[in-house]
C-alpha cells in the first residue's frame, strides 16, 4: 500500500473548519483514501473514503486532488470532541491486490481549542 | 452493546508471565485483525483471520505471540513469557467481508487492551 505523509499536528478553534492535509504521492489506480480517528484511550473510528471523487458524508468531507496525490479531511464546523488523532490510509480495497489490514502511519494529532 | 467487544482492558503482568487477550467481534464478521499500539505511536498490524483460518501472521513480532479463532467467532491473543517490549495497547477489529476480490469493508475497532509488564 502507498505510504501517507500528514503533519504531526494541528490546531484549531472550536467552531471553525478543521482542514487536514494528506499527501499520497505514490497512490496507485485502485487504491482508495481512507480517513480513520482516534480519540483518546479508544480505538480508531472509521470516517469517510473515496477513490477520485468529493465525498461527504454526516461526519466530514473529503477532498481528493484530480492527479489523487493528495487529499484534505474537512470537519467543518469543529467541537471539543473531534480532539484526536487523524490517520490517513491508502488501499486497494477491490480485487486481489486489495490489502487486508491497513497501515497505519503517525497520523495528525488535532487539538480543538475553545 | 453491538460493538467490538475485549477484555481485560487493563492487565498488568510480570516478565515472564504469560497473558490471554479476547476479542468479541461485531456478530457476522467474517476478517477479524490484532493490531498493537504502542505509547504514541499509530496501531501495528499483527494478524489477520478470516472466519477461522488466520490467513496473514506476518506482523506477529515473535514466537511468543499466538493467535487464534477456532469457531470462526471470538479470537484470542496469547503471549508467552511477557517482556516489557510488549507493553501497548492490543486493538481488535472486524469488518464483515472477507478478503480476496470483494471489499474488505470498513474495520470496526474495539476499545483495546491495554498490557503493562513489569
Amino acid at each position: 500500500d502507498a505510504k501517507t505523509t500528514q503533519p504531526p499536528s494541528m490546531d484549531c478553534a472550536e467552531g471553525r473548519a478543521a482542514n487536514l492535509p494528506c499527501n499520497h504521492s505514490t497512490i496507485s489506480g485502485n487504491e482508495y483514501v481512507y480517513w480513520y480517528r482516534q480519540i483518546h484511550s479508544q480505538g480508531p473510528q472509521y470516517i469517510i473514503h473515496g477513490l477520485k471523487n468529493n465525498e461527504t458524508n454526516e461526519m466530514a468531507s473529503l477532498i481528493i486532488t484530480e492527479d489523487r496525490k493528495s487529499s484534505t479531511l474537512i470537519l467543518p464546523h469543529a467541537t471539543l470532541r473531534d480532539t484526536a488523532v487523524y490517520y490517513c490510509i491508502v488501499r486497494a480495497r477491490f480485487g486481489a491486490n486489495a490489502g487486508n489490514m491497513l497501515t497505519f502511519g503517525g497520523g495528525t494529532r488535532l487539538m480543538v481549542k475553545p | 452493546g453491538a460493538g467490538v467487544s475485549q477484555s481485560p482492558r487493563y492487565k498488568v503482568a510480570k516478565r515472564g508471565q504469560d497473558v490471554a487477550l479476547r476479542c468479541d467481534p461485531i456478530s457476522g464478521h467474517v476478517s477479524l485483525f490484532w493490531y498493537q499500539q504502542a505509547l504514541g505511536q499509530g496501531p501495528e498490524f499483527l494478524t489477520y483471520f478470516q472466519n477461522e483460518a488466520q490467513l496473514d501472521k506476518s506482523g506477529l513480532p515473535s514466537d511468543r505471540f499466538f493467535a487464534e479463532r477456532p469457531e470462526g467467532s471470538v479470537s484470542t491473543l496469547k503471549i508467552q513469557r511477557t517482556q516489557q517490549e510488549d507493553s501497548a495497547v492490543y486493538l481488535c477489529a472486524s469488518s464483515l467481508a472477507g478478503s480476496g476480490g470483494a471489499s474488505i469493508g470498513e474495520l470496526f475497532f474495539g476499545e483495546g487492551s491495554r498490557l503493562t509488564v513489569l
